[in-house]
């Protein structure tokens, strides 16, 4: 059973550089999924960021594109997730998940974590 | 990107049947997911591709896609059936979700 679990400071100040780490247990980075992240800002709807494959490829969401960058360590089995110049726009909870090989879906998704954007 | 478009709210009587809709461009060329969401969890999926269930997703789940819609009908809508939904699909960009619709059991 695949588990996602993320981690990272909770709080990071206007023009900083969020970072967070999604650890993946019961199964192994290097399968034949993708590994996605998504926020989803206090109140409001899911939001797509990106998505790695074990060999480094990318997929960004436009939105973000200039300022995201997202990369994997299979040596520790996990997944980053870099956010550069953020502001209070960008407070959310981020989830880290897992993608479908043959169909589109996302499954498992870790718990999240709140990220908060304040000086 | 492409945009998935959800009716915001909808409402439905205990022990009765409610079509969620999602339409977008890009669900001509892919199907949809769908995610359940109760407040302060993390999404579940409910629904994938054609009309597949993950396993433990009650049956009374479904899902269906026409042209540029893609539907998730609850048969027998149970209270614990309350949450936000949201679809997904993919995109010439990489992934869209909708912006969800907030179910109520009445």
């Amino acid at each position: 059973q695949v588990q996602l679990q993320e981690s990272g400071p909770g709080l990071v100040k206007p023009s900083g550089t969020l970072s967070l780490t999604c650890a993946v247990s019961g199964g192994s980075i290097s399968s034949s999924n993708w590994w996605s992240w998504v926020r989803q800002p206090p109140g409001k709807g899911l939001e797509w960021i990106g998505e790695i494959y074990h060999s480094g490829s990318t997929n960004y969401n436009p939105s973000l594109k200039s300022r995201v960058t997202i990369s994997v360590d299979k040596s520790k089995n996990q997944f980053s997730l870099k956010l550069s110049s953020v502001t209070a726009a960008d407070t959310a909870v981020y989830y880290c998940a897992r993608d479908g090989v043959t169909y589109n879906w996302f499954d498992p998704w870790g718990q999240g974590t709140l990220v908060t954007v304040s000086s | 990107s492409s945009e998935l478009t959800q009716d915001p709210a909808v409402s439905v009587a205990l022990g009765q049947t409610v079509r969620i809709t999602c339409q977008g461009d890009s669900l001509r060329s892919y199907y949809a997911s769908w995610y359940q969401q109760k407040p302060g969890q993390a999404p579940v999926l409910v629904i994938y591709g054609k009309n597949n269930r993950p396993s433990g997703i009650p049956d009374r789940f479904s899902g269906s896609s026409s042209g540029n819609t893609a539907s998730l009908t609850i048969t027998g809508a149970q209270a614990e059936d309350e949450a936000d939904y949201y679809c997904n699909s993919r995109d010439s960009s990489g992934k869209v979700f909708g912006g969800g619709t907030k179910l109520t059991v009445l």
